[in-house]
């Protein structure tokens, strides 16, 4: 059974510069969350796709994210014009609509360093 | 306002000793559920249990055990006879039936165990 994968695990990028990272569900699983998670905290959301609709966005999602499900598998994150306080790790995970209490699978995360 | 509060920032102990890990919760809502993920130094966050609101049962599993109370909103944590490989960062988490499937999580308990 495939978990959670994402790709690529590490990037570092300068400032300006845009990067996207892609996550891969569990094969089943029909929803799909970002979360952000900076040194020291827990996973804080950012948005989450049920297929292809994506449903909900946290205020932490700037206009300079993007994300997109197109065909209700992957998924990618798009962050434009990065700057330094994007520097986080950037967690996926996925679950499965209607298992009782929906619990989230992870993936083991993008590493973003800003220079 | 924080929704989970995991008071614990840093707990150290020896291997075999018994520890606890705090979780408090925060929410309006009657459904709702409540996770616990242990996230290794490598990164990934493993899912470890879930429990939802109507279901206060006290549950087992092996060396971990859950004590789930309403009365006072926590949902705490017991390793028995702690190894070293129970060192990794634990993290509570709060899903609300209402507010579309995010999850809030605390900022983490730091257990390290010393041989």
């Amino acid at each position: 059974d495939t978990g959670v994968s994402q790709d690529p695990r590490h990037k570092i990028t300068k400032r300006g510069q845009n990067v996207t990272f892609r996550c891969d569900p569990i094969s089943e699983h029909n929803r799909l969350y970002w979360y952000r998670q900076t040194l020291g905290q827990g996973p804080e959301f950012l948005t989450y796709f049920q297929n292809e609709a994506q449903l909900e966005k946290s205020r932490l999602l700037s206009d300079r994210f993007s994300a997109e499900r197109p065909k209700g598998s992957f998924s990618t994150l798009e962050i434009q014009r990065t700057e330094q306080g994007d520097s986080a790790m950037y967690l996926c995970a996925s679950s499965s609509l209607g298992s009782p209490q929906e619990t989230q699978y992870f993936g083991p995360g993008t590493r973003l360093l800003v220079l | 306002a924080q929704k989970v509060t995991q008071a614990q920032t840093e707990i150290s102990v020896v291997e075999k000793e018994d520890v606890t890990l705090d979780c408090v919760y925060e929410t309006r809502d009657t459904t709702y559920y409540l996770f616990w993920y242990k996230q290794p130094p490598s990164g990934e966050l493993v899912f470890l249990i879930r429990r939802n609101s109507f279901d206060e049962q006290n549950e087992i599993s092996g060396r971990y055990s859950w004590n789930f109370q309403k009365s006072t909103s926590s949902f705490n944590f017991t390793i028995t006879a702690s190894q070293v490989v129970d060192s990794a960062v634990y993290f509570c988490a709060l899903s609300e039936a209402n507010t579309g499937n995010q999850f809030y999580f605390g900022t983490g308990t730091s257990l390290t165990v010393i041989p």
